[in-house]
C-alpha cells in the first residue's frame, strides 16, 4: 500500500503569507494526486486535483504541482478563510489512502 | 443541486454489524462512483471504500477489509456501507462522498457524516 508523507503536519502563519504545503508518495501515482480542504465541523472541499488543476469555484491563491512521488500545495496569499487542516489524497486505482494532514493557523 | 445524506450510524457493541446509508439526490446517480471516507475523534479522515461507477470494482482500506462492504441500489439512489464484525477503532464519522475524478480522486460532494460508536 502506498504511504503519504505531509510537510510540515502544522504551521503558523500569517494573512498574506505565502503557504507551502508538501505531500510525498512512498510510490509513483503519476498524477492521481488531489488537495481537500478541511475545516472543524464543516465537509470537506476539494481544491486540486489530477495534481494541478484548480476545482471549479476554488481561488486562484490556490496552486498545485507534482508528479509522481513529490508534490506540494501553494497557498500565493494567506486569507482569514485558508485557516484549516489541508490533505493530500492518493488514487493508484485500488486505493485511494489520504495523508495525515496539515492544519494551518494563525501565528 | 447535489445532496448526499448520510444515515444509520449509532452505538453498537463490538463485533456487532450495522449499516450505513447515503441517499444521492440532484444528479445521475449511476453516472459517479462512490467513496466512504470516516475521522475517527481527534484524526484524520482515513478513506475506508470505493465503488466504481459501473460497479465494475469496489476496494476497500486494510483495515476494513474482510469486514466491510460498499454497494449500491440505483432503483433508490443509495449508496451502503455495511459494517460487520465492528471495532472499537471503527468509532468514527463517516462520510460518503461523490466521486468525479477519472485520474484522481475527486470528492466534489461531500454529505454531512453520521457517527457511528463502538462500544462495550
Amino acid at each position: 500500500a502506498i504511504h503519504l508523507a505531509q510537510s510540515p503536519s502544522s504551521l503558523s502563519a500569517s494573512i498574506g503569507d505565502r503557504v507551502v504545503i508538501t505531500c510525498r508518495a512512498s510510490q509513483d501515482v503519476n498524477i492521481g494526486l488531489t488537495w481537500y480542504q478541511h475545516k472543524p465541523g464543516k465537509t470537506p472541499k476539494v481544491l486540486i486535483y489530477d495534481a494541478s488543476i484548480l476545482e471549479s469555484g476554488v481561488p486562484s491563491r490556490f496552486s498545485g504541482s507534482g508528479s509522481g512521488t513529490d508534490f506540494t500545495l501553494t497557498i500565493s496569499s494567506l486569507q482569514p478563510e485558508d485557516f484549516a487542516t489541508y490533505y493530500c489524497q492518493e488514487f493508484t486505482g485500488d486505493r485511494f489512502t489520504f495523508g495525515p494532514g496539515t492544519k494551518v493557523d494563525f501565528k | 443541486q447535489v445532496q448526499l445524506v448520510e444515515s444509520g450510524g449509532g452505538v453498537v457493541q463490538p463485533g456487532k454489524s450495522l449499516r450505513l446509508s447515503c441517499l444521492a439526490s440532484g444528479y445521475s446517480f449511476r453516472s459517479y462512483g462512490m467513496q466512504w471516507v470516516r475521522q475517527a475523534p481527534g484524526k484524520g479522515l482515513e478513506w475506508v471504500a470505493v465503488l466504481w461507477y459501473d460497479e465494475s470494482r469496489s476496494y476497500y482500506a486494510d483495515s476494513v477489509k474482510g469486514r466491510f462492504s460498499i454497494s449500491r441500489d440505483i432503483s433508490k439512489n443509495t449508496l451502503y456501507l455495511q459494517m460487520n464484525n465492528l471495532r472499537l477503532d471503527d468509532t468514527a464519522v463517516y462520510f460518503c462522498g461523490r466521486d468525479s475524478g477519472v485520474r484522481s480522486s475527486r470528492l466534489d460532494n461531500w454529505g454531512p457524516g453520521t457517527q457511528v460508536t463502538v462500544s462495550s
